[in-house]
């Protein structure tokens, strides 16, 4: 069965810091694996995905991820960290030919002046 | 205009109450989802559509159902509301194929708080 664990549900940065936030899944055939951005009182929108082909994958905002499979991670990060990043960033992975995608728990991201 | 739009955006109601949630989209997808957000739990899959006549549970459908009105709209209704189903809506999208990534697209979500 898949997974996606995030590890921990509060990160906390600087402005103009790196930003990493973890995410881990579980999958038993190659997966598709996305990160999601909610803002507050919005939904979900997609910041980044992997399919297939290069494993790091560049998504907006100046984010990006890569695919790791022999530690079974998609990592995001972005080099420095703006005030408009503050937000919750979601994981989550899909089998090909599943029908479902999961979602982790959710990472909220605050960044400080 | 939004993508993919939800009705209401908040909602207060009472224990025991029937109430529906709607969901409408312009992108023309066949895929529709129904996800609860709790603090902490992430986004759980309440029910799906992949077509009008084609409805399927997700994992939590208990105390909820759903009705596919046309490709276009998919409504979700809690026929006798409990507290625990206090939490935030968001409906979602997908286009088929096999060529498609699997992204889904969200609605701006409906807070439902149940007293």
């Amino acid at each position: 069965a898949q997974s996606v664990t995030q590890l921990g549900s509060h990160v906390s940065v600087s402005e103009g810091a790196l930003v990493l936030l973890r995410c881990n899944y579980s999958s038993s055939v190659p997966p598709y694996l996305f990160w999601y951005v909610q803002y507050p009182n919005q939904g979900l929108q997609l910041l980044l995905k992997y399919t297939t082909g290069a494993t790091l994958v560049k998504g907006i905002n100046g984010f990006e991820a890569e695919f790791k499979k022999s530690e079974t991670s998609f990592h995001l990060t972005k080099p420095s960290a703006h005030m408009s990043d503050a937000a919750e960033y979601f994981c989550a992975v899909r089998n090909t030919g599943g029908f479902k995608t999961i979602f982790g728990a959710g990472t909220r991201l605050f960044v400080k002046a | 205009d939004a993508d993919v739009t939800q009705t209401p955006r908040n909602r207060i109601t009472k224990t025991g109450k029937r109430i529906m949630l709607e969901c409408s989209q312009t992108k023309g997808h066949d895929r529709m989802y129904w996800y609860r957000q709790d603090p902490g739990l992430g986004l759980q899959l309440i029910y799906y559509s992949f077509d009008v006549k084609d409805i399927n549970k997700g994992e939590i459908s208990d105390g909820y159902s759903v009705s596919r009105q046309a490709q276009a709209k998919f409504s979700l209704s809690l026929e006798s509301a409990i507290p625990n189903q206090t939490a935030l809506y968001f409906c979602a999208t997908r286009k088929q194929g096999a060529s498609v990534s699997y992204e889904q697209y969200f609605g701006p979500g409906t807070r439902l708080t149940v007293t």
